[in-house]
């Protein structure tokens, strides 16, 4: 079975400052790991994926995220905040032995305080 | 480039009365197509998914069904809408491959039922 959690549903992080989005996930094969955003009232655009290879990804906007096996964990981080990164943002995982669906987290608020 | 429509983006309709969601995508050939439900602006539930014309996996068992009549034509349908079946509903594609290219959303469809 797979499953992601996002265990905050809020994150609040002043402008300028690093910021982090948690994920922790589980499946029974290799994972393929996912990040989106979501802007109110539109669909999710990709931020970046891990499949193989370095744990370091970078994706989209200046987004990042570091995948752990040992933690069985994908965490969101950007060295620096924008306003314009206020957001809820998505998780996903897809076991890597050819299931076609994409379990999604229950998403994490980000807001950018100026 | 690939784009996805999807219409209408908002939609009011009375309990009873019947649902068409249409989404259509450009630009690829023999795309993996899915159907996801949001509530309350969170989680995401996979309500279809696609693998060519004609084959529908249905995720969860509900009011509604789900028809690909061309390659790039991925309907979602009620008989009788429920208000339950209000939520905000996402068509997206993606690569047909073993799993590790990314889903691309469509903007959604607000649907309220009264």
């Amino acid at each position: 079975a797979q499953s992601v959690a996002q265990p905050e549903d809020q994150v609040n992080v002043a402008e300028g400052n690093p910021l982090t989005v948690k994920c922790t996930y589980s499946v029974s094969g290799n994972p393929y790991l996912f990040w989106y955003v979501q802007y109110p009232n539109r669909g999710l655009q990709f931020l970046l994926k891990y499949i193989t290879g370095d744990n370091l990804v970078k994706g989209s906007y200046g987004f990042e995220a570091e995948f752990n096996k040992s933690q069985t964990s994908f965490h969101l981080k950007k060295p620096s905040a924008l306003v314009s990164d206020s957001a809820l943002y998505f998780c996903a995982v897809r076991d890597g032995a050819g299931a076609n669906n994409l379990f999604f987290g229950t998403g994490t608020r980000l807001t950018v305080i100026p | 480039s690939q784009t996805i429509h999807q219409w209408p983006a908002t939609l009011v309709q009375p309990v009873g009365s019947p649902l068409s969601l249409e989404c259509t995508v450009e630009g690829t050939s023999n795309p993996n197509l899915y159907w996801y439900r949001q509530a309350a602006g969170r989680g995401l539930q996979l309500l279809f998914y696609s693998v060519g014309i004609g084959q529908i996996s249905s995720e969860v068992p509900q009011n509604l069904s789900a028809s690909r009549p061309q390659d790039r034509q991925f309907i979602l349908s009620s008989k009788k809408l429920l208000l339950s079946d209000s939520g905000f509903y996402l068509c997206a594609w993606s690569v047909r491959d073993r799993g590790g290219s990314p889903l691309h959303f469509g903007n959604g469809t607000r649907l309220t039922v009264t």
